[in-house]
């Protein structure tokens, strides 16, 4: 079992749907990672949050919005998104905006797009 | 982004062996390396990190080389056991933030 909780596991939806992905830690972390991964690929960085505040935007479409409403928690807003956005959404966290430690993962949502 | 790439995409080895999993950057001022391990449906897991003052560092079972001169990353796992298969992925720290390589995917044969 990891120490960063994502849900859902998996989530289906149309290009219209509004849809968000939550992740939790609570391991008193202070930065917070979303990453996407296409099958068979490393991880590509969207969005870093640094106490609670938005310190890295990876030039991601505006169709995916995060947020921090606390040091905890760590969503990502979907709205209107497109089959190529299909793919595991990871969240990490580590304990400091500054990458001088490993980061910790969850183990993914598995998006869809119809 | 930069490049960090491996030397190979797949690496078969029969249950108890050593296995080399390698990795190459391209920043030469990279300064912190990690080694993660992602099994079939799971986020990566660290295995293993590395800052560029040392050039070797050891855990329990995996050994990881450095080599600044050639921008070089080595993760050696000894006596592989079937639940070392997985893809394993380096990361260079670069800047403000880390860099996946392409990762390897390792298979056990018992």
């Amino acid at each position: 079992d990891t120490e960063v909780t994502q849900t859902p596991k998996h989530l289906v939806m149309g290009m219209t749907n509004k849809k968000s992905l939550k992740c939790e830690q609570h391991m008193g972390h202070r930065a917070m990672y979303w990453y996407k991964q296409k099958a068979k690929k490393p991880p590509e960085l969207m969005f870093v949050y640094s106490y609670e505040k938005l310190s890295i935007n990876e030039s991601v479409p505006s169709r995916f919005s995060p947020e921090c409403p606390n040091s905890s928690l760590l969503n990502l807003h979907l709205h209107a998104l497109q089959p190529e956005d299909s793919a595991l959404y990871l969240c990490a966290s580590s304990q400091d905006g500054t990458p001088n430690q490993p980061q910790h993962f969850g183990d993914g949502t598995r998006l869809s797009i119809l | 982004g930069e490049s960090v790439g491996l030397h190979l995409p797949t690496l078969s080895v029969q249950e108890g062996d050593n296995s080399i999993i390698n990795c190459a950057y391209s920043n030469s001022a990279s300064d912190y390396f990690i080694w993660y391990k992602q099994e079939s449906g799971k986020g990566p897991q660290f295995i293993i990190d590395i800052r560029s003052n040392m050039d070797k560092r050891q855990g329990q079972r995996v050994t990881v080389l450095l080599n600044k001169t050639v921008k070089h990353l080595s993760l050696q796992i000894a006596a592989t056991q079937p639940g070392d298969s997985a893809v394993y992925f380096c990361a260079e720290r670069y800047g403000n933030q880390f860099y996946f390589g392409t990762g390897t995917s390792l298979t056990v044969i018992p």
